[in-house]
Formats: structure tokens, C-alpha cells, sequence
């Protein structure tokens, strides 16, 4: 069974550029969530989308958005790209909430580097 | 306070040895618990969750205090493949997971 998968795993841009990145689930969740990892720093929580709708997001600029599909694939998209935005973007997918202790499981990331 | 506190690392140990990893997370709502661990430049990958009753897998142990809003993680007889940040992880509302900073583990030979 594949795991979760993102596209793509390297990705360049330049400053103030738009950057998408995008992430396939396991089959069969329904839940995608998306961090940031900064070089030498913590997972961020960014957004979180459940069943096609945005659930909570975190503390990130409007600037970071995306949505989730009919078929519970994803799309993360960074506007206005800043040199600060360079980091390991990583999606994750579990079969519903955490609340109902479900696990997650990372797909291995887009590596984004602002220039 | 931050939301997910680990031990500072890094910890440096001998293969073979026993290892402990606590974590304190501040959210007293928060319902589901995980360890995952990370290899430099990788994804997290789930280790295991965690049950208030405590678990076991295999050399991995893992505890659950919920009236002191602690959580640990024991290794035994460490393998040099254990070597990895170690990160706690707790639900917090709104259907985040809240991830604490990591504690280094490097087992030596």
C-alpha cells in the first residue's frame, strides 16, 4: 500500500515568488495536515484539512494557504515568497481527527529553498 | 511555556544502554499521545502511540501520566540504529498535533 506521497521533493524558487506544493494521503484518510520544518527547528503546525474543509490552521501569514480535494489529496500554496520560507514542508495523513487517536504518517517532504 | 516540553539532548549513550525521554505537555484537554522518531533529513515516522495504561514494543516502552501531564519513553538495550531525534507528540484542540523541539539519541559502539 503506498504510503504518503508529496511533489515535488526539491523545489526552488526566488523571493516573492509563488510556491505549490502538493501531497496524496494514504488511501483511505481523510485527514491532511502540513508542517513546517525549518532547518535545525522543530515541526510547525501550519494548516490541517478534513473531509475537504479547513479545520484549523496555525500560527503562519494568509500568505500560507491551500485546500484539500474530493479525492483528499492537497495542495499547499505560499505566496509572496520570503527568503525565511526556505524549510522542509512535510504532509501528513491519519484516518480522521486526532481527537479520535487515530495515528499520522508523514509522507518525506518538499524541500523548498527560497533564494 | 511552550506546549510540548523534551528533555534537552543531545543524549550519548553506549549500545546496550537504557535510555529514558521525558516529555510535559501543558494542554490538559489533550486526548492522544505519540512518540515518532526522525533521522537527520527525514520525515517523522510514527514510533509508537501512547495509552494510559502504558504499552510495550518490544525493547520500547511507553508511560502516560495524565494528572502530572507527563510522558516517557524508555529504550533498553540500545542498537546503534536507535540513533535518531526522538519527538514527543500530543493532540491539542482543533485537531492539532503539537510536536515537541526533540531529543537527540546517539548510541555509540
Amino acid at each position: 500500500e503506498a504510503g504518503v506521497t508529496q511533489s515535488p521533493t526539491h523545489l526552488i524558487k526566488t523571493r516573492g515568488q509563488q510556491a505549490t506544493l502538493r501531497c496524496s494521503p494514504i488511501s483511505g484518510h481523510t485527514s491532511v495536515y502540513w508542517y513546517q520544518q525549518a532547518l535545525g527547528l522543530g515541526l510547525q503546525f501550519l494548516l490541517w484539512y478534513d473531509e475537504g474543509e479547513e479545520r484549523n490552521r496555525g500560527n503562519f501569514p494568509p500568505r500560507f494557504s491551500g485546500r484539500q480535494f474530493p479525492n483528499y489529496s492537497s495542495e499547499l500554496n505560499v505566496n509572496a515568497l520570503e527568503l525565511e520560507d526556505s524549510a522542509l514542508y512535510l504532509c501528513a495523513s491519519s484516518l480522521g481527527a486526532p481527537l479520535k487517536n487515530t495515528e499520522a504518517f508523514f509522507g518525506q517532504g518538499t524541500r523548498l529553498t527560497v533564494v | 511555556r511552550k506546549e510540548v516540553e523534551q528533555d534537552p539532548g543531545p543524549f550519548n549513550v553506549p549500545e546496550g544502554a537504557t535510555v529514558a525521554f521525558n516529555c510535559t505537555y501543558s494542554n490538559s484537554a489533550s486526548q492522544s499521545f505519540f512518540w515518532y522518531r526522525q533521522d537527520c533529513r527525514k520525515e517523522p515516522k510514527l514510533l509508537m502511540s501512547v495509552y494510559s495504561s502504558g504499552n510495550e514494543d518490544g525493547r520500547f516502552t511507553a508511560q502516560l501520566n495524565r494528572a502530572s501531564q507527563y510522558i516517557s519513553l524508555l529504550i533498553r538495550d540500545s542498537k546503534l540504529s536507535d540513533s535518531a531525534t526522538y519527538l514527543c507528540v500530543v493532540t491539542a484542540g482543533g485537531g492539532k498535533l503539537i510536536f515537541g523541539q526533540g531529543t537527540e539519541l546517539s548510541v555509540k559502539p
